[in-house]
């Protein structure tokens, strides 16, 4: 059964540095999110990506965040200048259509010092 | 302000009894409702949607309920197994102006079953 696949499973950086995290969706599916889960607290959307530009992105989404597909496989996070509070685990997720499930990726737990 | 950590409501059940989980959600334009099951260190995985036309549908060995009244959804789990200990979430979808489509997740609920 095709999956959503992330890398890194782990991250660790240091605060004020840029992190690429990567997400690989379901090979037939057209719309890829990112949402991200502070320990102990729930899942919270960031951003939805179709057709090589953001459709929807939440107050959480700053300057500071930016999404790509670079090539035809590939679903990237970058974060530029990583906070403390930026330490979570980072879904992606994809969908075929918008109104159809999204199915998620195992996610990158990400660690600011 | 924003909460440090929110503490999961609870649901302990005997292996072999059934768990019903409850969701109350806020949007009434939502349309489209979503249980997912996140396993400790795993991404959501979805079990069973809704649609808002419908107030009930079966899978296999769950059951979800949509009670648009009250705007209130559950989720009902048969012969519950050990395997089943996750934290189960509620997610709803809104579309955006846009015609886009977002999901929204409640708080969760976390299931320990009982061998």
């Amino acid at each position: 059964e095709p999956e959503v696949t992330q890398t890194p499973s782990h991250q660790v950086t240091q605060m004020g540095q840029e992190v690429i995290l990567r997400c690989v969706p379901i090979s037939n599916h057209l719309y890829f999110y990112w949402y991200r889960q502070i320990l102990g607290q729930k899942v919270e959307f960031l951003v939805s990506f179709y057709n090589n530009e953001i459709s929807e992105k939440s107050e959480i989404f700053d300057d500071q965040f930016s999404v790509e597909r670079p090539d035809g496989s590939n679903f990237t996070l970058k974060i530029r200048s990583t906070k403390l509070e930026d330490s979570a685990m980072y879904f992606c997720a994809s969908s075929r259509r918008t109104e159809e499930t999204q199915y998620f990726g195992p996610g990158t737990r990400l660690l600011v010092l | 302000g924003e909460s440090v950590g929110l503490h999961l409501p609870t649901l302990s059940v005997q292996e072999g009894d059934n768990s019903i989980i409850n969701c109350a959600y806020s949007n009434s334009a939502s349309d489209y409702f979503i249980w997912y099951k996140q396993e400790s260190g795993k991404g959501p995985q979805f079990i069973i949607d809704i649609r808002s036309n419908m107030d009930k549908r079966q899978g296999q060995r769950v059951t979800v309920l949509l009670n648009k009244t009250v705007k209130h959804l559950s989720l009902q789990i048969a012969a519950t197994q050990p395997g089943d200990s996750a934290v189960y979430f509620c997610a709803e979808k809104v579309e955006n102006s846009g015609g886009y489509q977002k999901v929204t997740f409640g708080i969760g609920t976390k299931l320990q079953v009982i061998p």
